[in-house]
């Protein structure tokens, strides 16, 4: 299975309402989840299985989709969200990441 | 407080060996499957290999199928990967994780630890 997020590059500012997509080459279920990492840092997990938050993690994000088709949502840009996301997908074989999509101040 | 930290990576020759290391805390570690993730640097996350709590398990990538091996010490909470026959693309940071949920060998990662790098170069 393969993992397509768009964009790659986002450039938003503080306060906007931001959506990251992540497309599966094949159906996956609810099996995504997404994950912010900053410069230096390991990720952190931020939604599973599709829409379920992470505890501690900030009600701005969420995220939907199921199927081949999932979405990231961030509303309402904190400073300390600009950094990368990936989704990831898992099965009974191996663990598959897209791309990333990087978020930037603009 | 769940606490991850990686250790024993440097610069190695094609060809040669290291052991990285991963040091847990704060959870029942025989509880939890563990895994390892790389990041070649300016790029993507790349799954290398997992293991169950009791290590009767283990799964790999494709990319080090053969030449890298998965342990643990439960009685140390220690996560092991053994890396032989390295090779330049095996440059990266590598990430040790939790699996989120007890028994389990797949699963989503939560959480992880800083990172160690390998570099793989003459």
């Amino acid at each position: 299975i393969q993992l397509t997020q768009s964009p790659s590059f986002l450039s938003a500012s503080v306060g906007d309402r931001v959506t990251i997509t992540c497309r599966a080459s094949q159906g996956i279920s609810t099996y995504l989840a997404w994950y912010q990492q900053k410069p230096g840092k390991g990720p952190m997990l931020l939604v599973y299985s599709t829409s379920t938050l992470q505890s501690g993690v900030p009600s701005r994000f969420s995220g939907s989709g199921s199927g081949t088709d999932f979405t990231l949502t961030i509303s309402g840009l904190q400073p300390e969200d600009f950094a990368t996301y990936y989704c990831q997908n898992f099965n009974s074989f191996s663990t598959t990441f897209g791309q990333g999509t990087r978020l930037e101040i603009k | 407080e769940v606490h991850l930290l990686e250790s024993g990576g440097g610069l190695v020759q094609p060809g040669g060996s290291l052991r990285l290391s991963c040091a847990a805390s704060g959870f029942t570690f025989s509880d939890y499957g563990m895994t390892w993730v790389r990041q070649a640097p300016g790029k993507g996350l790349e799954w290398v290999s997992t293991i169950s709590g009791f290590g009767s398990a283990t799964y790999y990538s494709d990319s080090v199928k053969g030449r890298f091996i998965i342990s643990r010490d439960n009685a140390n909470n220690i996560l092991y990967l053994q890396m032989d026959s390295l090779r330049a693309d095996d440059t990266a940071v590598y990430f040790c994780a939790k699996l989120l949920g007890p028994s389990r060998v797949w699963d989503w990662f939560d959480p992880w630890g800083q990172g160690t790098l390998v570099t793989v170069s003459s």
